[in-house]
C-alpha cells in the first residue's frame, strides 16, 4: 500500500507570496492532519481534517488555512508568506480520527 | 498527556541491538505507548505502539515494564539506516482532550557507528 505523498517535495517563495501544499493519504485513510517543523519550535499541530469538516485548528494565524476533498486528499495555503513560515510542513493520515498517524515525507518550504 | 524521559542521545554498533528506554512515570491507564522516529529532514515514521503487553513488529519490539511506568523500544539489528531521532509518545485511544494530535518531546539521537 502506497504511503502518504506530499507535492511540492521543496518550494521556494518570496515574502508576501501565497503557496498551497498538497497531502494525498493512505488509501482508505480518512483523517489527515497537517503540522509545522521548525528547528526552534518543533512539532506544532496546525490542523486536523476529517470527511471533509476541519475538527481542530492549531494556535497559527488566519494566513494558514486547508482542506480536504471527498477522497480524503488535503490542501494547505498560506497567504501573505513571512520569513518565519520557513518550516518542513507536514501532513499525516490515519484511518479514522485518533488513531495512529502516518507521516508523508514533507515539503520543504523556504521563504526569502 | 503523561510526561516522557528520554535520553538525549545514544550510540550503537551496527549489527548490535540498540535498546531506547522511555520513562513514563504519570501514565494513565487509558494510555497507550506509541514510538515515531525521524531520520534528518524526513517525515517522522511510526514504529509501534503499545498499551501494557510486548509487542512486536517488522521493525521493532516494544517492552513495557509491568508496572507501565516505563518502557524499552529494541531494534534487534541496528543498520546504519537507523540513525535517526526517536521519539517515545503516550497518549490515549479514542477521543478527549488533545488527542487529536501528536506532540513530540526532544527525543533521543540514536546514531548507528560501523
Amino acid at each position: 500500500k502506497a504511503g502518504v505523498t506530499q507535492t511540492p517535495r521543496y518550494l521556494i517563495k518570496t515574502r508576501g507570496q501565497q503557496v498551497t501544499l498538497s497531502c494525498s493519504p493512505i488509501s482508505g485513510h480518512r483523517s489527515v492532519s497537517w503540522y509545522q517543523q521548525t528547528p526552534g519550535q518543533g512539532l506544532q499541530f496546525l490542523f486536523e481534517y476529517f470527511s471533509e469538516t476541519q475538527r481542530n485548528k492549531g494556535n497559527f494565524p488566519g494566513r494558514f488555512s486547508g482542506r480536504q476533498f471527498s477522497n480524503s486528499r488535503s490542501e494547505m495555503n498560506v497567504s501573505t508568506l513571512e520569513l518565519g513560515d520557513s518550516a518542513l510542513y507536514l501532513c499525516a493520515s490515519s484511518l479514522v480520527r485518533y488513531n495512529e498517524q502516518f507521516f508523508g515525507p514533507g515539503t520543504r518550504l523556504t521563504v526569502l | 498527556d503523561a510526561k516522557t524521559t528520554q535520553p538525549t542521545s545514544m550510540d550503537c554498533a551496527e549489527g548490535r541491538a540498540a535498546n531506547l528506554p522511555c520513562n513514563h512515570s504519570t501514565i494513565s491507564g487509558n494510555e497507550y505507548v506509541y514510538w515515531y522516529r525521524q531520520i534528518h529532514s524526513q517525515g517522522p515514521q511510526y514504529i509501534i505502539h503499545g498499551l501494557k503487553n510486548n509487542e512486536t513488529n517488522e521493525m521493532a519490539s516494544l517492552i513495557i515494564t509491568e508496572d507501565r511506568k516505563s518502557s524499552t523500544l529494541i531494534l534487534p539489528h541496528a543498520t546504519l539506516r537507523d540513525t535517526a531521532v526517536y521519539y517515545c509518545i503516550v497518549r490515549p485511544l479514542g477521543s478527549g482532550g488533545s488527542n487529536y494530535k501528536l506532540t513530540f518531546g526532544k527525543g533521543t539521537l540514536l546514531t548507528v557507528n560501523p
